[in-house]
């Protein structure tokens, strides 16, 4: 089975322009998370949707972030206009609801960098 | 204890030693401890999920303990090999769907 997927793998912009992330989660799985790695604060929960419905947003920096889930294999993280800051690996996850205490299932992260 | 921490940020082992390191969390509201080992360049790969105060998991030289009482689990390397390279991350997770709250990890750098 395919794992996690997450495009583009790398994302090279200039401050001001907008920025879409996209994951497909693993079949089956209808949990799905958006993390943020960076050095200063580590692995960060930005969002995540249970059933394509957002539960919990409060890790999301700010408004010029949003995500969505139209449907249940697929998900954006939009940062509209970027900046420097937030360059960063960005990383979606995907678990079954429910089963193995919530074991989540990392996709390959996408390393973007805002000049 | 209000967040995730893990001890040492980073240790160096000569191969062929064993090691272990500590991740403390919140022990009110306890869900669930999960360990994950994340090599560069790749996505982080679940080792481990313990729920229940005391529970031991093992794979392979690999093996972890919960203390959910006093908030901390360890995880220990027997026997390290050069391909135990990498960074090993702790997380708590709430009931449901919740996501996860990770700390920064131990980086570990297994010498030849």
């Amino acid at each position: 089975d395919a794992g996690v997927i997450q495009s583009p793998r790398h994302e090279v912009t200039e401050m001001g322009q907008e920025v879409t992330l996209r994951c497909k989660p693993i079949s089956g799985h209808n949990s799905l998370f958006w993390y943020r790695q960076t050095m200063m604060r580590g692995l960060e929960l930005l969002i995540y949707f249970n059933n394509n419905v957002p539960i919990d947003d409060s890790g999301m920096p700010e408004d010029r972030f949003s995500a969505k889930m139209p449907n249940a294999s697929f998900s954006t993280l939009k940062i509209q206009p970027s900046e420097p800051r937030d360059s960063a690996v960005y990383f979606c996850a995907s678990s079954r609801s429910g089963a193995s205490y919530n074991e989540q299932f990392f996709g390959p992260g996408t390393r973007l960098t805002v000049l | 204890i209000l967040n995730v921490e893990q001890s040492p940020q980073s240790l160096h082992v000569q191969e062929g030693d064993s090691t272990n390191f500590t991740c403390s969390f919140p022990s009110s509201n306890f869900y669930a401890l999960h360990w994950y080992r994340w090599e560069t360049a790749k996505s982080p790969e679940a080792l481990f999920v313990m729920t229940l105060n005391g529970d031991e998991k093992k794979k392979g030289r690999i093996s972890a303990t919960l203390n959910t009482k006093e908030g901390y689990s360890y995880l220990y390397i027997k026997g390290s090999q050069p391909e135990d390279s990498a960074t090993y991350l702790c997380a708590e997770s709430g009931g449901g769907a919740d996501g996860l709250t990770f700390g920064k990890g131990t980086h570990l750098i297994i010498q030849p």
